[in-house]
Protein backbone atom coordinates (compact mmCIF):
# COMPACT_ATOMS: atom_id res chain seq x y z
CA UNK A 1 0.00 0.00 0.00
CA UNK A 2 1.65 3.60 -1.39
CA UNK A 3 2.27 5.91 1.64
CA UNK A 4 1.67 8.62 -0.52
CA UNK A 5 -0.24 9.91 -3.54
CA UNK A 6 0.69 12.77 -5.25
CA UNK A 7 -0.09 13.61 -9.22
CA UNK A 8 2.07 12.77 -12.27
CA UNK A 9 2.43 16.39 -13.28
CA UNK A 10 2.13 19.66 -13.40
CA UNK A 11 2.59 22.58 -15.81
CA UNK A 12 2.88 25.95 -14.62
CA UNK A 13 3.65 29.82 -16.20
CA UNK A 14 7.01 31.93 -14.93
CA UNK A 15 6.03 34.12 -11.43
CA UNK A 16 3.23 31.74 -10.75
CA UNK A 17 2.29 29.93 -7.35
CA UNK A 18 2.87 25.97 -7.84
CA UNK A 19 0.68 24.06 -5.21
CA UNK A 20 1.37 20.32 -5.03
CA UNK A 21 -0.90 18.44 -2.90
CA UNK A 22 0.24 15.16 -1.38
CA UNK A 23 -2.38 12.36 0.12
CA UNK A 24 -1.27 10.52 2.78
CA UNK A 25 -4.32 8.46 4.10
CA UNK A 26 -2.38 6.30 6.68
CA UNK A 27 0.12 8.84 8.07
CA UNK A 28 0.91 7.32 11.52
CA UNK A 29 1.40 9.35 14.97
CA UNK A 30 5.57 9.56 14.52
CA UNK A 31 5.52 10.37 11.04
CA UNK A 32 6.83 13.49 9.55
CA UNK A 33 6.40 15.00 5.82
CA UNK A 34 9.20 15.38 3.76
CA UNK A 35 9.19 17.30 0.46
CA UNK A 36 12.26 16.26 -1.76
CA UNK A 37 13.09 18.33 -4.96
CA UNK A 38 15.50 16.55 -8.10
CA UNK A 39 17.03 17.92 -11.25
CA UNK A 40 17.88 15.78 -14.19
CA UNK A 41 20.99 14.34 -13.54
CA UNK A 42 21.39 14.84 -10.46
CA UNK A 43 20.04 13.67 -6.74
CA UNK A 44 17.19 14.68 -4.81
CA UNK A 45 17.30 17.82 -2.45
CA UNK A 46 15.67 18.24 0.78
CA UNK A 47 13.27 20.84 0.65
CA UNK A 48 10.88 21.01 4.10
CA UNK A 49 9.72 18.75 6.47
CA UNK A 50 6.76 19.24 8.92
CA UNK A 51 4.98 17.51 11.60
CA UNK A 52 1.70 19.81 11.39
CA UNK A 53 -0.06 23.46 10.66
CA UNK A 54 2.35 25.34 8.29
CA UNK A 55 6.17 25.63 8.04
CA UNK A 56 7.91 28.16 5.87
CA UNK A 57 11.12 28.32 4.62
CA UNK A 58 13.58 30.15 1.93
CA UNK A 59 12.28 27.94 -0.68
CA UNK A 60 8.57 26.79 -0.22
CA UNK A 61 6.35 26.44 2.25
CA UNK A 62 4.09 23.39 3.69
CA UNK A 63 0.64 23.81 4.72
CA UNK A 64 -0.52 20.10 7.23
CA UNK A 65 -4.10 20.33 7.67
CA UNK A 66 -5.49 19.68 11.18
CA UNK A 67 -5.82 15.96 10.44
CA UNK A 68 -2.75 15.87 8.18
CA UNK A 69 -4.23 13.30 5.76
CA UNK A 70 -2.70 15.05 3.31
CA UNK A 71 -0.01 18.04 2.95
CA UNK A 72 0.24 20.69 0.08
CA UNK A 73 3.78 22.10 -1.08
CA UNK A 74 3.97 25.74 -1.96
CA UNK A 75 6.58 27.02 -3.94
CA UNK A 76 5.73 30.86 -4.53
CA UNK A 77 6.28 32.97 -8.06
CA UNK A 78 8.11 29.86 -9.67
CA UNK A 79 11.07 30.58 -12.72
CA UNK A 80 12.29 27.94 -15.08
CA UNK A 81 14.94 26.97 -12.59
CA UNK A 82 12.26 25.42 -10.31
CA UNK A 83 11.26 22.73 -13.22
CA UNK A 84 12.36 19.46 -11.73
CA UNK A 85 11.09 16.55 -9.92
CA UNK A 86 9.07 17.25 -6.45
CA UNK A 87 8.69 13.75 -4.00
CA UNK A 88 6.08 13.59 -1.16
CA UNK A 89 8.03 11.42 1.79
CA UNK A 90 5.97 9.81 4.87
CA UNK A 91 8.07 8.93 7.61
CA UNK A 92 8.41 7.78 11.44
CA UNK A 93 11.08 10.07 12.79
CA UNK A 94 13.39 7.36 13.68
CA UNK A 95 13.25 6.05 10.17
CA UNK A 96 16.52 6.48 8.14
CA UNK A 97 15.21 4.95 5.42
CA UNK A 98 13.71 7.57 2.33
CA UNK A 99 10.67 5.87 0.20
CA UNK A 100 10.71 7.55 -2.59
CA UNK A 101 7.10 7.51 -5.05
CA UNK A 102 7.27 8.70 -8.59
CA UNK A 103 7.22 12.01 -7.31
CA UNK A 104 5.45 15.17 -9.72
CA UNK A 105 7.26 16.67 -12.60
CA UNK A 106 6.48 20.06 -12.63
CA UNK A 107 7.76 22.10 -15.97
CA UNK A 108 7.77 25.93 -15.74
CA UNK A 109 7.01 27.44 -18.84
CA UNK A 110 8.04 30.74 -19.91
CA UNK B 1 31.61 23.63 1.72
CA UNK B 2 32.23 20.37 -0.27
CA UNK B 3 28.89 18.12 -0.89
CA UNK B 4 28.55 14.61 -1.38
CA UNK B 5 31.06 13.23 -4.27
CA UNK B 6 30.59 10.19 -6.45
CA UNK B 7 33.12 8.47 -8.83
CA UNK B 8 33.12 7.61 -11.48
CA UNK B 9 29.58 9.91 -12.80
CA UNK B 10 29.10 7.43 -15.68
CA UNK B 11 30.09 3.87 -16.09
CA UNK B 12 29.75 1.39 -18.94
CA UNK B 13 30.37 -2.33 -18.21
CA UNK B 14 29.95 -5.40 -20.14
CA UNK B 15 27.34 -8.16 -18.71
CA UNK B 16 29.31 -10.31 -16.20
CA UNK B 17 31.83 -7.85 -15.54
CA UNK B 18 32.64 -6.56 -11.64
CA UNK B 19 32.13 -2.51 -10.86
CA UNK B 20 33.02 -0.56 -7.88
CA UNK B 21 30.75 2.93 -7.06
CA UNK B 22 32.51 5.29 -5.33
CA UNK B 23 30.92 7.39 -2.29
CA UNK B 24 32.91 10.46 -0.62
CA UNK B 25 30.24 11.80 1.98
CA UNK B 26 30.16 15.32 3.49
CA UNK B 27 33.09 15.22 6.24
CA UNK B 28 31.95 14.67 9.77
CA UNK B 29 28.86 13.03 8.61
CA UNK B 30 28.35 9.79 10.49
CA UNK B 31 25.29 8.24 8.45
CA UNK B 32 25.94 6.50 4.80
CA UNK B 33 23.03 5.74 2.53
CA UNK B 34 23.31 3.99 -1.08
CA UNK B 35 20.31 4.17 -3.38
CA UNK B 36 19.25 3.28 -7.01
CA UNK B 37 17.02 4.66 -8.90
CA UNK B 38 15.72 3.71 -12.14
CA UNK B 39 14.22 5.85 -14.54
CA UNK B 40 10.99 7.36 -14.41
CA UNK B 41 11.17 6.36 -10.65
CA UNK B 42 12.07 7.58 -7.47
CA UNK B 43 15.59 6.47 -5.64
CA UNK B 44 15.00 2.98 -3.78
CA UNK B 45 16.46 2.23 -0.84
CA UNK B 46 19.84 -0.13 -0.80
CA UNK B 47 21.84 -0.08 2.28
CA UNK B 48 22.92 2.49 5.14
CA UNK B 49 25.98 2.83 6.96
CA UNK B 50 26.51 4.11 10.81
CA UNK B 51 30.09 4.59 11.05
CA UNK B 52 32.48 1.88 9.25
CA UNK B 53 29.11 -0.80 9.41
CA UNK B 54 26.35 -1.73 7.71
CA UNK B 55 23.23 -1.03 10.19
CA UNK B 56 20.89 -1.99 7.41
CA UNK B 57 21.57 -4.04 3.96
CA UNK B 58 18.08 -5.30 3.68
CA UNK B 59 17.61 -2.70 0.56
CA UNK B 60 19.98 -5.05 -1.30
CA UNK B 61 19.15 -6.91 -4.39
CA UNK B 62 20.87 -9.95 -4.16
CA UNK B 63 24.55 -11.35 -2.86
CA UNK B 64 26.19 -9.69 -5.94
CA UNK B 65 25.77 -6.54 -4.56
CA UNK B 66 28.02 -5.53 -1.51
CA UNK B 67 28.75 -2.31 -0.05
CA UNK B 68 31.76 -1.28 2.45
CA UNK B 69 33.28 2.03 4.42
CA UNK B 70 36.30 0.16 6.07
CA UNK B 71 37.47 4.08 7.81
CA UNK B 72 33.88 5.39 8.59
CA UNK B 73 34.58 7.73 5.49
CA UNK B 74 34.05 6.77 1.68
CA UNK B 75 32.40 4.20 1.30
CA UNK B 76 32.12 1.96 -2.00
CA UNK B 77 29.10 0.05 -4.06
CA UNK B 78 30.25 -3.30 -5.54
CA UNK B 79 28.39 -5.30 -8.51
CA UNK B 80 29.79 -8.43 -9.03
CA UNK B 81 28.49 -9.96 -12.69
CA UNK B 82 26.60 -7.64 -13.74
CA UNK B 83 23.36 -8.02 -15.52
CA UNK B 84 21.63 -5.52 -18.03
CA UNK B 85 19.17 -5.02 -14.97
CA UNK B 86 21.43 -3.63 -12.76
CA UNK B 87 21.36 -0.17 -14.98
CA UNK B 88 20.34 2.59 -12.65
CA UNK B 89 21.64 5.57 -11.73
CA UNK B 90 23.08 4.76 -8.12
CA UNK B 91 23.05 7.62 -5.61
CA UNK B 92 24.97 8.30 -2.71
CA UNK B 93 23.62 10.02 0.48
CA UNK B 94 24.92 11.15 3.91
CA UNK B 95 23.73 12.63 6.93
CA UNK B 96 24.96 14.34 10.18
CA UNK B 97 22.83 11.95 12.36
CA UNK B 98 20.23 9.24 11.63
CA UNK B 99 16.37 9.35 11.51
CA UNK B 100 13.87 11.28 9.38
CA UNK B 101 16.11 14.06 9.06
CA UNK B 102 17.55 15.81 5.76
CA UNK B 103 19.93 13.75 4.00
CA UNK B 104 22.59 15.23 1.24
CA UNK B 105 22.39 12.88 -1.79
CA UNK B 106 25.60 13.25 -3.97
CA UNK B 107 25.20 13.39 -8.31
CA UNK B 108 24.94 10.18 -8.54
CA UNK B 109 26.99 7.50 -11.09
CA UNK B 110 25.01 5.70 -13.85
CA UNK B 111 26.19 2.43 -14.83
CA UNK B 112 24.94 1.00 -17.83
CA UNK B 113 25.68 -3.00 -18.42
CA UNK B 114 25.71 -3.73 -22.29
Amino acid sequence: LAKTTQPISMDSYEGQEVNITCSHNNIATNDYITWYQQFPSQGPRFIIQGYKTKVTNEVASLFIPADRKSSTLSLPRVSLSDTAVYYCLVGDGNDYKLSFGAGTTVTVRA
Amino acid sequence: GAGVSQTPSNKVTEKGKYVELRCDPISGHTALYWYRQSLGQGPEFLIYFQGTGAADDSGLPNDRFFAVRPEGSVSTLKIQRTERGDSAVYLCASSLRDGYGEQYFGPGTRLTVT
